[in-house]
């Protein structure tokens, strides 16, 4: 099947730095990929769909200038959090649609980024 | 509002069978999915339905019925590896995915 690779897997940083988590499509081309937050037994929460070469569309509560998104290619998007605080800390997850599948196509996930903040 | 409903946990014996439930309200449907997530994994795609009845894939089987926003996952000859969180999600009328969240299925030998 497709796979789809997230890195990094683990990241710690202080308070106030900012932090890429990078989300590939390694052998097929996803026009739309989404990220996801996760905190602990809760449910997966759509943060933004990114769309290869327009803006990112941010899901109601998400802050725009916070979550940076980029999708600059078809099997790349990345997303940074900018200045970083202790109640950002959670499982980040990517997943990528294929291309062929179209609007109800199988989701593909990335393995997860988590993400401490000191 | 949209909402999804599901068992927060269950638990089974390895080699029985378990069903889990997921009643859904959303605006609109185009697709109930169903994932299994191992602890600090990412979910990995079990099923997808959209049309009503059964599908099976091998030990896991889905069910839907769109007349009663509902459906099932059935794991047949349970197995240890089968713990895990199993999450379903619909697809609304936006080709947004709604997530329930999570039936932490417990094994027991």
């Amino acid at each position: 099947g497709a796979v789809v690779s997230q890195h990094p897997s683990w990241v710690i940083c202080k308070s106030g730095t900012s932090v890429k988590i990078e989300c590939r499509s390694l052998d097929f081309q996803a026009t739309t990929m989404f990220w996801y937050r996760q905190f602990p037994k809760q449910s997966l929460m759509l943060m933004a769909t990114s769309n290869e070469g327009s803006k990112a569309t941010y899901e109601q509560g998400v802050e725009k200038d916070k979550f940076l998104i980029n999708h600059a290619s078809l099997t790349l998007s990345t997303l940074t959090v900018t200045s970083a605080h202790p109640e950002d800390s959670s499982f980040y997850i990517c997943s990528a649609r294929h291309q062929a599948g179209g609007d109800t196509g199988e989701l593909f996930f990335g393995e997860g980024s988590r993400l401490t903040v000191l | 509002g949209q909402n999804i409903d599901q068992p927060t946990e269950m638990t089974a014996t390895e080699g029985a069978i378990v069903q889990i439930n997921c009643t859904y309200q959303t605006s609109g449907f185009n697709g109930l999915f169903w994932y299994q997530q191992h602890a600090g994994e990412a979910p990995t795609f079990l099923s997808y339905n959209v049309l009503d009845g059964l599908e099976e894939k091998g030990r896991f089987s889905s069910f839907l019925s769109r007349s009663k926003g509902y459906s099932y996952l059935l794991l047949k000859e349970l197995q240890m590896k089968d713990s895990a969180s199993y999450l379903c999600a619909v697809m609304d009328s936006n080709y947004q995915l709604i997530w329930g969240a999570g039936t932490k299925l417990i094994i027991k030998p």
